[in-house]
């Protein structure tokens, strides 16, 4: 799996758009790109993932270059529950690949 | 709560004890995995089971370590002669076979502190 680089941290103000980016420039062509989080002394939580268009949900957007060597997770509206450490993993889908590989993510500390 | 459950949450045992985690996954999912993460890292994968065949160790998984899945529902983690080094937080995590293999579902964590 490609290997991801993150910002060790990250400030946010409460209420503005959290922007975290993430570069995973040998990204190959059946990788995607997987986001979690990890909030104090909890398992780490999925939150979404894609191949090279944008995906939203529910928690979060992801916006993934046309080149796909970079992509930056969006929490539209950062709140003081979403301080947490968040993870960018690039993994092939389906297969015999079944490993998440974590780095050491980026602490966004979202201030009041 | 029908989410992963990881039993007991912490445990503190002298070095040289043997120590077992239970996992019991979410109801309907088939795969489970076992990660152990410590401080200031993030999590490594151990092991992984589909129903109750153990597909994948890594190599961090040595001798003294035992996963089992016995009839593809609940694991445990079995660690024995416990080391200094064996510290950390062992965290299980199951996914659904129809899936993508990369969305899964995370429990707790059960902390282990060895003294």
């Amino acid at each position: 799996d490609a290997k991801t680089t993150q910002p060790t941290s990250m400030d946010c103000a409460e209420g503005r758009a959290a922007n975290l980016p993430c570069n995973h420039s040998t990204i190959s062509g059946n990788e995607y790109v997987y986001w979690y989080r990890q909030i104090h002394s909890q398992g780490p939580q999925y939150i979404i993932h894609g191949l090279k268009n944008n995906e939203t949900n529910e928690m979060a957007s992801l916006i993934i270059t046309e080149d796909r060597k970079s992509s930056t997770l969006i929490l539209p509206h950062a709140t003081l529950r979403d301080t947490a450490v968040y993870y960018c993993i690039v993994k092939s889908s389906g297969g015999s690949n079944y490993k998440l590989t974590f780095g050491k993510g980026t602490l966004l500390t979202v201030n009041p | 709560d029908t989410g992963v459950s990881q039993d007991p949450r912490h445990k503190i045992t002298k070095r040289g004890q043997n120590v077992t985690f239970r996992c019991d996954p979410i109801s309907e999912h088939n795969r489970l995995y076992w990660y152990r993460q410590t401080l200031g890292q993030g999590p490594e994968f151990l092991t992984y089971f589909q129903n109750e065949a153990q597909l994948e160790k890594s190599r961090l998984l040595s001798d003294r370590f035992s996963a089992e899945r016995p009839k593809g529902s609940f694991s445990t983690l079995e660690i024995q002669r416990t080391e200094q080094g064996d510290s950390a937080m062992y965290l299980c995590a199951s996914s659904l076979g129809t899936q993508n293999t990369g969305e899964l579902f995370f429990g707790e964590g059960s902390r282990l502190t060895v003294l």
